[in-house]
């Protein structure tokens, strides 16, 4: 089945500074969505974003869909940055299935 | 906003019981979506559910699992008879329809089951 690889898996910053988390995928995919799981465990939706550049705030991702990886920024982190940022794939039309990377484990310190 | 929701929050339950987990999907939306986490692990699927059917399922959703749309607002998955390793976050999502532009999944804040 398919892989998606999320680098590097865990992550720490000081506050102010930016970073790129990366998720590669082994097959081509109809959809991509990138979350934030906050320390309640709650998923929130940061970008979907199949292929092309989104921005919204802080935060940016692009995806090279041909090349099959995605990009997420964060500019000037924050402490409210932490958490687990996750990386999901559909690579089916038919029934929107998702397939989770492992995540990458970011911590800002102040 | 419209979201999703899910009840409860969090379950505690006594191994062999049955349980429910509730969900509301957005109103407009038309596939949904189980997926549950193991503390410490990543999300994995368990069944997508359309037109009253399910569509897909994972190794994970054997026997033990069914999911129901009993009237026009909620989703439900039970759980017949919760074993300990059923102990995780189940999320609950819906989107409008696979293969359709701006098919987003929507995440409800899931509910932490506990099997004692």
């Amino acid at each position: 089945g398919i892989q998606v690889e999320q680098s590097p898996p865990d992550l720490i910053l000081q506050e102010g500074a930016n970073s790129t988390l990366r998720c590669n995928f082994s097959d081509s995919v109809n959809n991509l969505q990138w979350f934030h799981q906050n320390p309640w465990g709650q998923l929130i939706n940061l970008f979907y974003i199949p292929s092309g550049t989104k921005q919204n705030g802080r935060l940016s991702a692009t995806t090279v869909a041909t090349e099959r990886y995605s990009l997420l920024y964060i500019s000037s982190s924050q402490t409210t940055d932490s958490g687990v940022y996750f990386c999901a794939v559909d690579i089916s039309s038919n029934t929107g299935k998702l397939i989770f990377g492992q995540g990458t484990t970011l911590q800002v310190k102040p | 906003e419209p979201e999703v929701t899910q009840t409860p929050s969090h379950q505690v339950t006594q191994m062999g019981q049955e349980v429910i987990l509730r969900c509301v999907p957005i109103s407009n939306h038309l596939y949904f979506y189980w997926y549950r986490q193991i503390l410490g692990q990543k999300v994995e699927f368990l069944v997508s559910f359309y037109n009253n059917e399910i569509s897909e399922k994972s190794e994970i959703f054997d026997d033990q699992f069914s999911v129901e749309r009993p009237d026009g607002s909620n989703f439900t998955l039970k759980i017949r008879s919760t074993k300990l390793e059923d102990s995780a976050m189940y999320f609950c999502a819906s989107s409008i329809l696979p293969g359709q532009p701006n098919n987003e999944q929507f995440f409800g804040p899931g509910t932490r089951l506990t099997v004692l």
